[in-house]
This record gives structure tokens, sequence and C-alpha cells, in this order.
């Protein structure tokens, strides 16, 4: 049984560009929930798909974003990258049906760099 | 707004040793609340997670935690830490319908044998 899964593993950009992280969830899940984690501190969420629609949103900027494919996979996408941007990204896979008490699994994470 | 406080940044203990990780949130209504250890190199996993009934609930590896609503607490402990334990571990809140997880800025416990 594959857990969540996300590539890349590392990531260095420069500042203004963009770039797009990719997670697939646990088999048997539909939800995608992505996460940022700076050093130090932890995971805060940013968004979470369902049915391919973000149906909750933490507090970040437009700059972030997202999509959810037919296949419960999802993307990250953030753009005008910043410096303050470079942290762990995490994706996290439930099942909606399950609600708020199910358990999220969670995937290795994209380690980005922004110089 | 919702917010979770881990009381202790850095614990350090030796084989044996008892622990308790505190947890407090601030939300007044209905909460699920799990505890999540990541081991260096790992990702993250559950520990063990309460959402109703017995407010002291027991998870993997030798771990408990309970749920005292009066103190909006939610600590975490094991009678006896292993040089394996060493890891972070992050305390976790979620609220109303959503599977939306605010979290703790952790604790890293270090265990020396």
């Amino acid at each position: 049984d594959a857990g969540v899964t996300q590539s890349p593993t590392h990531l260095i950009k420069t500042r203004g560009q963009q770039v797009t992280l990719r997670c697939s969830p646990k088999s048997g899940h539909d939800t995608v929930s992505w996460y940022q984690q700076a050093l130090g501190q932890g995971p805060q969420f940013i968004f979470q798909y369902y049915e391919e629609e973000e149906r909750q949103r933490g507090n970040f900027p437009d700059r972030f974003s997202g999509h959810q494919f037919p296949n419960y996979s999802s993307e990250l996408n953030v753009n005008a990258l910043l410096l303050g941007d470079s942290a762990l990204y995490l994706c996290a896979s439930s099942l909606r049906l399950a609600g708020a008490t199910d358990t999220q699994y969670f995937g290795p994470g994209t380690r980005l760099t922004v110089l | 707004a919702q917010s979770v406080s881990q009381h202790n940044h850095h614990v350090i203990l030796s084989e044996a040793a008892s622990l308790e990780l505190g947890c407090n949130y601030s939300y007044g209504g209905t909460v699920n609340l799990f505890w999540y250890v990541q081991y260096p190199g790992q990702h993250l996993q559950l520990l063990l997670k309460y959402f109703s009934g017995d407010p002291l609930v027991k998870g993997i590896k030798g771990f408990e935690a309970e749920f005292i609503k009066s103190k909006f607490s939610f600590n975490l402990r094991k009678p006896s830490v292993q040089w394996s334990d060493t890891a972070e571990y992050f305390c976790a809140v979620n609220t109303g319908g959503y599977n939306k997880l605010i979290f703790g800025a952790g604790t890293r416990l270090a265990v020396h044998p």
C-alpha cells in the first residue's frame, strides 16, 4: 500500500521565480492538504483540496495556488518566490467522508530553498 | 483564531526516565486532538488522537495522552523513554467539520542512553 509521495525532494530557486510541487495521496484517499513548515516551527496549513476544488485556505497570499486532478493527486504552485518561502512543504492525505477525526497521512516533504 | 502551545521546545532525558510533554490549545468549542511524531529522517506520523469518549487515549510505542477539557490541555506521556524515542513531537488540533490541522511549534526530545 503506497503512502503519500511527493516530488521533488529538494528544489533550489531564486527570488521571483515560480515553482510547482507535486503530491500523490495514499491509496484510497480523496482529500489533499498542503502545509508549510519553516525551520524550527510546526507545519502551517496552506489549503485543502477535494473533488478538484479548493475547500479551505489558511492565511497565505494568492501567490500560493493549487490544483487537484481527477486521480486525486495535487500540485502546489508558488509564484514570485520570496526568500521567506524557503521551507519544507508537506502534503497530507485523508478521506473526506471520515471527517475531521480522520488521520492525515503525511508525505516526506519537498525542501524548497529560495536564494 | 485557534492556536496550539507546546511549553517545552527542547527536552533532554536519560533512558528509563518518564516523559510528559505539555500541549494547550485555545478554542472553546469541540476539538479533535492529535500528537504526531517525526523521527530523524522520517516523515510525520500519528502517535495518537482523541475525538470523543475516554479522555485518556493510548497510542503506539507506549505513549498515552490525557485530554483535560477544563484546562484546554492534551499532554503526552510515556512512563519510561527509550533512546529510539528521540524525535520531534507535535501537538495538533482541528475544530469544526473540517480536517484542517493547527500545529504547535513542536518539542525536540533527545534521549541519552
